[in-house]
């Protein structure tokens, strides 16, 4: 069986400071990916990245950052400097290679203070 | 532009009357997903479509059901919406052969009166 536990129901911060949101997984397949998206009060979900399960090398992009770590099965998220803009719920989310299933997360809100 | 529309994106039913949400695509992904996400929870998959094998969840309703005509388009029916079913219905799609990130719709809010 598959599952995706985000600890975190609720993270708050003040702008400007960096945060991590936490992202543990379980699956038997050795092949997998990992997702992790963003729900904005508008409701649609945004993806943010893809990672394979072969790929262990973490990933920078402007202010966003996540370490893949197997050892630990987990897929951590950092955002650093956080704006308001950053304030959502987000998700992680686990599918197996050829499977059609996405498995989310409970997810987090992050809300993000002036 | 969108690549994943839902129409309508508040729709509002009385208890017990039939509705439909629709769904369409300009990816032309083989797989096409329904989820129903209620407030503070994740979303929850209910069937998804590959091609145009449908594939429901055990533990998805029988007032669930679900129709892809073609490879754009999907529908949501609901036969008998109760007060339980009121929740954000999510659209996504995705290509399917290589497990790549799924895209999703903005959502239909349902409501039931």
């Amino acid at each position: 069986a598959q599952k995706v536990t985000q600890a975190q129901t609720e993270i708050s911060v003040v702008e400007k400071e960096d945060v991590t949101l936490d992202c543990v997984y379980e699956t038997r397949d050795t092949t997998y990916y990992l997702f992790w998206y963003k729900q904005p009060p508008s409701g649609e979900l945004v993806f943010l990245i893809r990672r394979n399960s072969f790929d262990e090398q973490n990933e920078i992009s402007g202010r966003y950052s996540w370490n893949f770590q197997k050892s630990t099965s987990s897929f951590n998220f950092t955002i650093t400097a956080s704006q308001v803009v950053d304030s959502a719920v987000y998700f992680c989310a686990l599918s197996s290679q050829g499977a059609q299933k996405l498995v989310f997360g409970q997810g987090t809100r992050l809300t993000i203070n002036p | 532009d969108a690549m994943v529309i839902q129409n309508p994106r508040y729709q509002v039913t009385q208890f017990g009357k039939p509705v439909t949400l629709s769904c369409s695509q300009t990816l032309n992904h083989n797989v096409m997903y329904w989820y129903q996400q209620k407030s503070s929870q994740a979303p929850k998959l209910l069937f998804h479509y590959y091609d145009k094998d449908f594939n429901n969840e055990a533990d998805t309703p029988d007032n669930f059901q679900s129709r892809r005509p073609n490879t754009s388009f999907c529908f949501l029916d609901i036969r008998s919406p109760g007060l339980g079913d009121a929740a954000m219905y999510l659209c996504a799609t995705r290509e399917g052969i290589r497990s790549t990130e799924a895209f999703f719709g903005q959502g239909t809010r349902l409501t039931v009166v």
